[in-house]
């Protein structure tokens, strides 16, 4: 069975940095591209960014580039979001995502909150 | 960037009866449009993918139909289990992949 289970969502305060995780367990993981998706009240869905199966190319909405990175480690079957530089309207609901070109397995996702 | 909107924004319809959701494309997107369900505090589920092809586990009352810029998601008979928002998503010209608003589908 497919599973994603994120960690790392939290109360941060603007400017401020966070790391998000996604163990992912039941595939192959090495063998699939993986993206991130975040959900909030203001955006709906919104896809942040995304990475190769060997962590070789990077894709990243506008508003996230050089803010953001996304990486995975595939000796842990992990994927991870780095972001630095928090505002506000990064406030979100932050899903793992099997899949590029369709997002056919989706954690339960990790919420993270910005406030001063 | 594709802009995608959907329609309506609430529907509200009783169990049994059918559900027709529409989903535009600000341009084509061949077929490369997907559907996914959502329910109160669950993530997100892959139902349709390539505009007419149902994911792994969905039940036949799902179907999708259309190509380039006009999209439709229909459900034959509601379950109590489908009231839900709908979400139509593309992945032809990107990044970015981009999302539509949702259509609600409540209990009338």
């Amino acid at each position: 069975e497919v599973q994603l289970v994120e960690s790392g969502g939290d109360l941060v305060q603007p400017g401020g940095s966070l790391r998000l995780s996604c163990a992912a367990s039941g595939f192959t993981f090495s063998t699939y591209w993986m993206t991130w998706v975040r959900q909030s009240q203001g955006k709906g869905l919104e896809w942040v960014a995304t990475i190769k199966e060997d962590g070789n190319e990077k894709y990243y909405v506008g508003s996230v580039k050089g803010r953001f990175t996304i990486s995975r480690d595939n000796a842990k079957n992990s994927l991870y979001l780095q972001m630095n530089s928090l505002r506000a309207e990064d406030t979100a609901v932050y899903y793992c995502i099997r899949g590029l070109l369709t997002f056919d397995y989706w954690g339960q996702g990790t919420l993270v909150t910005l406030s001063s | 960037e594709v802009v995608l909107t959907q329609s309506p924004g609430t529907l509200s319809l009783s169990p049994g009866e059918r559900a027709t959701l529409s989903c535009r494309a600000s341009q084509s997107v061949s077929d490369y449009l997907a559907w996914y369900q959502q329910k109160p505090g669950q993530a997100p589920r892959l139902l349709i993918y390539d505009a007419s092809h149902r994911a792994t586990g969905i039940p036949a009352r799902f179907s999708g139909s259309g190509s380039g810029t006009d999209f439709t998601l229909t459900i034959s008979s509601l379950e109590p289990e489908d009231f839900a928002v709908y979400y139509c998503q593309q992945r032809s010209n990107w990044p970015p992949f981009t999302f539509g608003p949702g259509t609600k589908v409540e209990i009338k």
